[in-house]
Order: C-alpha cells, then structure tokens, then sequence
C-alpha cells in the first residue's frame, strides 16, 4: 500500500553539489510528474512525464533534468544546485487519460541549498 | 493563462461549525477540478475529485461542487472538528499533464 514514495525526505547541499531526488510509485501510473512548493508561490510544476521514455518540461524546469526509464521511477536531477532551488518537492503520479486522473502525491522532500 | 483563487487565504472557526471553502479559475476548459488537504510538513491527500462533466461529489462530512460556467467550485465541510485543521487546495487540470493549484485556505477549527 505504498503509493507514491520519495527519498530522501530531507537534504542540505552546498551550493554547485549535484544529487538526485528520487520518485517511485507502485500503481503502474502512467503519468507523473515533479512540483515544487515555495510560501507564497503555491505548487509549481518541474518537469512530467506521460509514460516511460516520454518527458517534457513545466512551468519552472531551468537547473533540472529529468528520466522515465521505467513506469515506476521519475528521479529528479539537480545539475549545480544553487540556493534558489532551496523548496519542498513534491512527485505525483495519476492513472492514464482514459482514467480519472485523480492525483497521488508523495510525502516530500525537503531541500536546503546553502 | 489559467489562475486559480482561493478566498479566503485564512479561516478560523469553532467546533462543530458548517463551513465553506471557495475556489475560483478564469478558464472553464478543465478536464477536472481536485481538493487536496495539506498538513504541516506533510505532502498532499486527495479529498476529492470532480469531472468536468459533473457537477458535485461527496465524501463523508465534505461535499464539493463544480460550476463550470462560473468558473467557481465550493468544498463544504459539515460540523467541523478540530482534526480538519490543515491546508486546503483547489487545483484544476486544464490539459492530461498539467495542474494549476490555488495558493490555498488554512483551516483552523478551535475546540
């Protein structure tokens, strides 16, 4: 009953480190997709994909890349992070178009970029 | 460019109290509008879900409509409890890959 997970749920890096936030749903998901939430910002989207192979960039996507090699994953590459990326992320999945589309959200990760 | 507005951005109430929470959007071509709950530091729980072709639906205590041609949607909590104290979004899909999210109403319910 996992649903959508993520890890890790909290990561301090310097500025200019890379890493990879990690997304896995277990729900065969066709879609999914990264957001990011800042105060006063609301929820922003990062990056989506609608299956496996198949990404394409949102509203906010400079400083991230993204991979769909499986239906399961959806990691979140942060290049050269930079304090601006400091945020809480968000993955989230839904079921295909034919489906309701009703979206899961995992719990968060919570980055600090110093 | 589709927004979405949530008044108000902050409401407190006392226990048991039947309240309504308000959403609005400036595009009706949705695929389908979705309340979400937020807890401190916590991700987002889906409440509830209406299709673009209805009109309202209902979960226990909440009960959300949709008005498309308006561009608004309500979510209305019955005798409210101090365990409803959160965060609540209003999000539309205006495309399959894409949701809009209000800024959000924080509830608190006093005892």
């Amino acid at each position: 009953n996992a649903g959508v997970t993520q890890t890790p749920k909290f990561q301090v890096l310097k500025t200019g480190q890379s890493m990879t936030l990690q997304c896995a749903q277990d729900m065969n998901h066709e879609y999914m997709s990264w957001y990011r939430q800042d105060p006063g910002m609301g929820l922003r989207l990062i990056h989506y994909s609608v299956g496996a192979g198949i990404t394409d960039q949102g509203e906010v996507p400079n400083g991230y890349n993204v991979s769909r090699s499986t239906t399961e994953d959806f990691p979140l590459r942060l290049l050269s992070a930079a304090p601006s990326q400091t945020s809480v992320y968000f993955c989230a999945s839904s079921a295909g178009a034919q489906n309701t589309g009703e979206l899961f959200f995992g719990e968060g990760s919570r980055l600090t970029v110093l | 460019k589709q927004e979405v507005t949530q008044i108000p951005a902050a409401l407190s109430v006392p226990e048991g109290e039947n309240l309504v929470l308000n959403c609005s959007f400036t595009d009706s071509a949705i695929y389908n509008l979705q309340w979400f709950r937020q807890d401190p530091g916590k991700g987002l729980t889906s409440l509830l879900l209406i299709q673009s072709s209805q009109r309202e639906q209902t979960s226990g205590r909440l009960n959300a409509s949709l008005d498309k041609s308006s561009g608004r949607s309500t979510l209305y909590i019955a005798a409210s409890q101090p365990g409803d104290s959160a965060t609540y979004l209003c999000a539309v899909r205006p495309a399959y890959h894409k949701l809009v999210f209000g800024k959000g109403t924080k509830l608190t319910v006093n005892p």
